[in-house]
């Protein structure tokens, strides 16, 4: 699986868009971008996944860049709720054999929505 | 419905022992995998069963073994507790048509003294 890059920390004020962004320059044309978050003493949580093409869904869209090198998750009206670790992965969807089910997490970025 | 529930939640064990860890997914979901979450990393991957066998392991010492039982349900059984082995222990299931889409439990925190 593809090595991705994230910043550590971010803000957003309540009510404003996060835009968190992800590097994968290095991802293969069969993976797809997977975004999971983890709030404080919960075990990750799926947002949505893609593979070019921008993907929206009822918690946050996608933007997948065209050279597919980089993606940024939006949310679109952050709340409190959204303070959480944000994890960007990427692997090969459906994959079978010893790559099923695993993830390979990194770091993630620590989003922090303010009052 | 209920999601991939975890028990027990916390744990206190000393080293040199033995701990069971156990994991319910969802209904329907045939895949169950394991993660180790250390204090400020991302999780890892341990295991991965689907169908009642091993499909894939982390790289972690033989000390870590597990299994799925026919209804699904699997069991983390780690021996010989190192200090190191503290740790939140996460499992997640999936419905296996797509293996990256997972759905986590709450996890287990274990703490090896």
């Amino acid at each position: 699986d593809a090595k991705t890059t994230q910043p550590p920390s971010m803000d957003c004020a309540e009510g404003r868009a996060a835009n968190l962004p992800c590097n994968h320059s290095t991802i293969s044309g069969n993976e797809y971008v997977y975004w999971y978050r983890q709030i404080h003493s919960q075990g990750p949580q799926y947002i949505i996944h893609g593979l070019k093409n921008n993907e929206t869904n009822e918690m946050a869209s996608l933007i997948i860049t065209e050279d597919r090198k980089s993606s940024t998750l939006i949310l679109p009206h952050a709340t409190l709720r959204d303070t959480a670790v944000y994890y960007c992965i990427v692997r090969v969807a459906g994959a079978g054999g010893t790559s099923y089910g695993k993830l390979t997490f990194g770091q993630g970025t620590i989003l922090t929505v303010h009052p | 419905d209920a999601g991939v529930t975890q028990s027990p939640t916390h744990l206190i064990k000393t080293r040199g022992q033995h701990v069971t860890l156990r994991c319910s997914p969802i209904s329907g979901h045939k895949s169950v995998s394991w993660y180790q979450q250390v204090l400020g990393q991302g999780p890892q991957f341990i295991f991965q069963y689907y169908e009642k066998e091993e499909r894939g392991r982390g790289n972690f010492p033989d000390r870590f073994s597990a299994r799925q039982f026919p209804n699904y349900s699997s069991e983390l059984n780690v021996n010989a507790l190192l200090l190191g082995d503290s740790a939140l222990y996460l499992c997640a299931s999936s419905i296996g048509t797509d293996g990256g889409k997972l759905f986590f439990g709450s996890g287990t925190q274990l703490s090896v003294l």
